[in-house]
């Protein structure tokens, strides 16, 4: 019953290391989904995949990669670290584009 | 493009009081409508939907109706508890899209 995984829960990194985000959900969903959460700005869209092998920028992409490695898999990159993405990251999925999603717990990220 | 709004917080009550989070929003078409609870240190839990005028969602007590003529869906719940305290997310998927999220709504229940 675990639903979407994400790794690592914490993590703190330096300005200008590089790092990989960890997703994964069971629910045979097609669609994945990364938001930043800051406060007084709410979700903020990253990147999502609409299906496996398609990706798309969201609100907020710069800075960051993203790969869909299988359906239920969806991996986001920080190449560069920076202080402005300081942030807490949800990664989560949906049967479609326009359903209801499914979060994961969270990772809370700072970069000093 | 497709945005939603939602009251400012903090919202702080009694418990036993009556619940009013406002949400309004803005998108071409006929969007899907949502909110989503999350309480501290937790992801995103959906708490109610609706997908089109009308419509009610309604869960643990809690209620919102999909007003298309006022572009809204407010919150509302008649008696919080203190077990309630969470920050709330209005949000909307229309045409194919991600869902898209208001800034939250704190609330903060006392006993």
């Amino acid at each position: 019953n675990a639903g979407v995984t994400q790794t690592p829960k914490f993590q703190v990194l330096k300005t200008g290391q590089s790092m990989t985000l960890q997703c994964a959900q069971d629910m045979n969903h097609n669609s994945m989904y990364w938001y930043r959460q800051d406060p007084g700005m709410g979700l903020r869209l990253i990147y999502y995949s609409a299906s496996e092998g398609t990706t798309d920028k969201g609100e907020v992409p710069n800075g960051y990669n993203v790969s869909r490695l299988n359906k239920r898999e969806f991996s986001l990159r920080l190449e560069s670290a920076a202080p402005s993405q300081t942030s807490v990251y949800f990664c989560a999925s949906s049967e479609d584009r326009d359903t209801e999603a499914f979060f994961g717990q969270g990772t809370r990220l700072t970069v000093v | 493009g497709d945005s939603v709004t939602q009251m400012e917080g903090p919202v702080t009550l009694s418990e036993e009081a009556f619940l009013t989070i406002n949400c309004t929003y803005t998108a071409t078409g006929y969007p899907s409508l949502f909110w989503y609870v999350q309480y501290p240190g937790e992801g995103l839990q959906l708490l109610l939907k609706a997908t089109k005028a009308d419509d009610k969602g309604s869960n643990k007590g809690f209620e919102a109706t999909y007003r298309k003529e006022t572009t809204s869906f407010h919150l509302e719940k008649g008696s919080v508890q203190v077990s309630d305290s969470a920050v709330y997310f209005c949000a909307l998927s229309s045409g194919g899209t991600a869902l898209i999220f208001g800034k939250g709504t704190t609330l903060s229940v006392s006993s």
